[in-house]
């Protein structure tokens, strides 16, 4: 089964409009985290936004927020004020806990959505 | 800022031969982690590393690859004999001491390897 489940393979969005981007996620934990990363054509891949299991606020970072939602299990990204240089993939990932003892973990990333922005 | 850099940027080999892909994490951090993607795909985990030691590793991470950290700066991936489904862009990340809310792991431009 997907453990993340981004089901928008590709979007448009008109420059300087808001465009939510989903993600839902499965998990039994009740501590998690999960990211936002942005990979652009050049290949690299951009930490966006954060937001864990217990946070009681949404994550905002600039023109970045998630629409986090625990009970339906989504975590959706808004970028408001889209601009040309958005155009990328957008990749939603979960961390998963070690139960190796050593603190460190691995994430479990979407399929991606590819975000063209249209001037 | 602190960036993870990797070398090289691109890597074209035989099948059959051994590539090493080098990454210099960010310094203070004590967490790093190889990931690769095939073209196309998502991003799937490799290998985690920790106190010099594997803390955790994938399916994919067979006997064909291996992971050293050989000075306080270098982490590599090495692949003994790369076959054609190797090629991928292979990525280096790193993260700071697990503490809640800052668990963020940071990626390396990647590496691009082909398979030939």
């Amino acid at each position: 089964a997907q453990k993340i489940t981004q089901t928008q393979p590709g979007m448009f969005v008109q420059e300087k409009e808001a465009v939510t981007l989903d993600c839902t996620y499965d998990t039994s934990d009740q501590s998690y985290g999960l990211f936002w990363y942005k990979q652009p054509s050049s290949g690299e891949m951009i930490f966006l936004i954060y937001q864990g299991s217990y946070d009681e606020q949404n994550a905002t970072e600039g023109r970045y927020s998630l629409n986090f939602q625990k009970a339906r299990k989504s975590a959706n990204l808004v970028i408001s004020a889209s601009q040309l240089g958005d155009s990328a993939m957008y990749f939603c990932a979960m961390r998963e806990p070690a139960y190796s003892g050593a603190g460190s973990y691995q994430l479990t990333f979407g399929k991606g959505t590819k975000l063209s922005v249209i001037p | 800022e602190p960036e993870v850099t990797q070398t090289p940027s691109h890597q074209v080999t035989q099948m059959g031969q051994e590539v090493i892909l080098r990454c210099v994490p960010i310094s203070n951090h004590l967490y790093f982690y190889w990931y690769r993607q095939i073209l196309g795909q998502k991003v799937e985990f490799l290998v985690s590393f920790y106190n010099n030691e594997i803390s955790e590793k994938s399916e994919i991470f067979d006997d064909q690859f291996s992971v050293e950290r050989p000075d306080g700066s270098n982490f590599t991936l090495k692949i003994r004999s790369t076959k054609l489904e190797d090629s991928a862009m292979y990525f280096c990340a790193s993260s700071d001491y697990a503490r809640a809310g800052t668990d963020t792991q940071y990626f390396g431009p990647g590496t691009r390897l082909t398979v030939l």
